[in-house]
């Protein structure tokens, strides 16, 4: 079975550009959860999208906006870039169990985005 | 607001060494405890926890879950320099679909 693929690995965008980010599930599983990672915050969560509807809502700016489509795959969009957006960007693939139990997410390798 | 906290936050040991790894939480709707090892690139899944008391074992690493004290361990027994790496907690909480991260702890197993 394929794993979490994220695409593109690296990107680099300079201050004010708008970036969008692409994350295909592992076959099957339905919810998918963005993730910035940096040194000084760790990881931290963005939103989760279940059967192209967004559940759930980190922190962040609405700078920051995402969408899934009908095969699941799902799409991060970061508008209006700054300098602090340089991160690493996970996303994450899960199947929810029985009952609403969640099941484990597999993350994918992440997009470098680096922000000059 | 959930919350994860783990300790220590670095940790360096020689191979053989068998290390102890800790996770503290907060959680609304708590429902899984999740360890993750992160190299040089995205993390890796070892263990779920839901329920307490039973632990989880995968070779040299073992996992056990207290629900009542709130916190979790990693035993890495008889270490090796491929150990090395950010081992991160995470607490799922079921009402808001996400995951809470610890910072987690570096480890660094020197030969």
């Amino acid at each position: 079975k394929a794993g979490v693929t994220q695409t593109p690995r690296y990107l680099i965008k300079t201050r004010g550009q708008q970036v969008t980010l692409s994350c295909s599930p592992i076959s099957g599983h339905r919810s998918v959860s963005w993730y910035q990672q940096t040194p000084g915050q760790g990881l931290q969560f963005l939103f989760e999208y279940f059967s192209e509807t967004q559940r759930n809502k980190g922190n962040f700016p609405g700078r920051f906006s995402g969408r899934q489509f009908s095969n699941s795959r799902s799409e991060m969009n970061v508008s209006t870039l700054e300098l602090g957006d340089s991160a690493l960007y996970l996303c994450a693939s899960s199947s929810p169990g029985l009952a609403g139990v969640y099941n484990e997410q597999f993350f994918g390798p992440g997009t470098r985005l680096t922000v000059l | 607001e959930d919350k994860v906290v783990q300790s220590p936050l670095s940790l360096v040991v020689h191979e053989g060494d068998t290390v102890t790894l800790n996770c503290s939480y907060e959680v609304t709707n708590f429902r899984s405890l999740l360890w993750y090892k992160q190299e040089k690139k995205a993390p890796t899944f070892l263990f779920m926890l839901t329920s307490s008391g039973i632990e989880k074992k995968s070779g040299r690493l073992s996992s056990i879950l207290d629900k009542k004290e709130l916190f979790s361990i990693l035993n890495i027994t008889a270490t090796q320099t491929g150990d090395s790496a950010v081992y991160l907690c995470a607490v799922f909480n079921t009402n808001a679909g996400k995951s809470t991260f610890g910072d987690g702890t570096t480890l660094t197993v020197k030969p």
